[in-house]
């Protein structure tokens, strides 16, 4: 069965600093990944998505991911985080059931920006 | 303008009682999607549905029960059978997968 892991479950990082959220997954096929952010109180956004191709992935506000088959990992990561980046952020793989595709989602991470 | 309506955005249920929540979506797209989320569990899938008249259940379907008469409306009921309904629920839609979600309805029991 596929599953997520993201290892963090809170991130706090100050305005201005890189950051990176980790992801790994365990799928048996090729995965179809995703990442999402979550505002309190509102629906999920999509930030940039995986399925095939160049294994770095540009998303919106800036985030990028890098798929690597080898560590079964897909690291959202932004060079330079601001304030308005305070959130929290779900990988999620995507798999087949039967004809229908459906995703799982990890247990999310928030991140606390400081000033 | 395109997106996903969920409403109401705050509902309250007494003992007993069954609710239906709203999802509404003119982005034209096949497959609708209702999650369940509770804090430190992320989403887990109650019930989804890929054609008009057609669904099936997800992970976590006890105690919820939907309908697709339109492609534009997948509204679900939490029944009175559901002990534990306290949670956001959020609807999504996709061509293929789900990918566009609404702001979520909060439940609450009273």
């Amino acid at each position: 069965a596929q599953s997520v892991t993201q290892p963090d479950i809170h991130i706090t990082v100050s305005e201005g600093a890189s950051l990176e959220l980790r992801c790994n997954y365990s799928y048996g096929a090729t995965p179809y990944l995703f990442w999402y952010v979550q505002s309190p109180g509102q629906g999920l956004q999509l930030l940039l998505k995986y399925f095939s191709g160049d294994t770095l992935v540009q998303g919106i506000k800036g985030f990028e991911a890098e798929f690597k088959r080898s560590q079964s990992s897909f690291n959202l990561r932004k060079p330079s985080v601001h304030w308005s980046d305070a959130a929290e952020y779900y990988c999620a793989v995507g798999f087949l059931s039967g004809s229908a595709r459906q995703l799982t989602f990890g247990s999310g991470t928030q991140l606390t920006v400081l000033p | 303008d395109g997106g996903i309506t969920q409403s109401p955005k705050y509902l309250f249920r007494k003992e007993g009682q069954n609710v239906t929540l709203s999802c509404e979506q003119n982005l034209n797209h096949d497959a609708m999607y209702w999650y369940r989320q509770d804090p430190g569990q992320g989403l887990r899938l109650i019930y989804y549905s890929q054609i008009v008249n057609d669904f099936q259940k997800g992970d976590i379907a006890e105690g919820y029960s939907v309908s697709r008469e339109k492609k534009e409306s997948f509204p679900l009921t939490v029944t009175s059978a559901q002990k534990n309904p306290t949670a956001f629920y959020l609807c999504a839609t996709g061509q293929n997968q789900p990918q566009h979600f609404g702001d979520g309805t909060r439940l609450s029991i009273l």
